[in-house]
């Protein structure tokens, strides 16, 4: 298996524009998370699927943030309007099922900087 | 509210050294505790898991220790690599809330040759 992929890996954007990120998880797992890491913050869970179906998007910063997974082979993360502040890098994630038990396997990350 | 702390300064130690890093956490009580490796430019890579219930996990040369008293725990790399350089983070979640992690802010670890 590929792992998990994400598009673009940069993204270079002026604020105001949409900018919409890209995640393929591997295949046969079942639960996916969006991750926000910034110097300041760390890794910051934003949002995660189950089964396609969104649990909790407790993490997700503003109404400009919206995630959607509309099968089990695809999500996206979409930001509209960007702002200078949202500059991070995201990260996919994705596991064979929600347990507390089960590692999470991270793509490489889309570095969006927000101009 | 739940806090979880990292070494925040490098860590610094000469090639074929134990390293140790830490992990506390306060106003939480965890199921589990998972370590990950970041390498700069790459998303987190799982290393190690354990359990409330276990007090020590073994893999090669990576241990791991938890302390539920002491709301602790440990990493250790022994007989350290300079291939061994990244930053360690751990990551915490209980029973209630399913596969939700919460990620320390990672100590970034040097092995110098």
């Amino acid at each position: 298996d590929a792992g998990v992929i994400q598009s673009p890996r940069h993204e270079v954007t002026e604020m105001g524009q949409e900018v919409t990120l890209r995640c393929k998880p591997i295949s046969g797992h079942n639960s996916l998370f969006w991750y926000r890491q910034t110097m300041m913050r760390g890794l910051e869970l934003l949002i995660y699927f189950n089964n396609n179906v969104p649990i909790d998007d407790s993490g997700m910063p503003e109404d400009r943030f919206s995630a959607k997974m509309p099968n089990a082979s695809f999500s996206t993360l979409k930001i509209q309007p960007s702002e200078p502040r949202d500059s991070a890098v995201y990260f996919c994630a994705s596991s064979l099922r929600l347990d507390y038990y089960n590692e999470q396997f991270f793509g490489p990350g889309t570095r969006l900087t927000v101009l | 509210s739940q806090k979880i702390e990292q070494n925040s300064e490098a860590l610094n130690i000469q090639e074929g050294k134990t390293a140790t890093l830490t992990c506390n956490y306060t106003n939480y009580s965890p199921a589990y505790l998972q370590w990950y490796r970041q390498d700069p430019g790459r998303g987190p890579v799982f290393l190690l898991l354990i359990r409330e219930n276990e007090k020590e996990k073994r893999k090669e040369r990576l241990k791991v220790t938890f302390d539920t008293t002491l709301k602790q725990s440990l990493f250790h790399i022994t007989a350290s690599q300079p291939a061994d350089s990244a930053t360690y983070l751990c990551a915490l979640a209980n029973y209630n809330q399913g596969g939700k992690l919460i990620f320390g802010q990672g100590t970034e670890l040097s092995v110098k040759p």
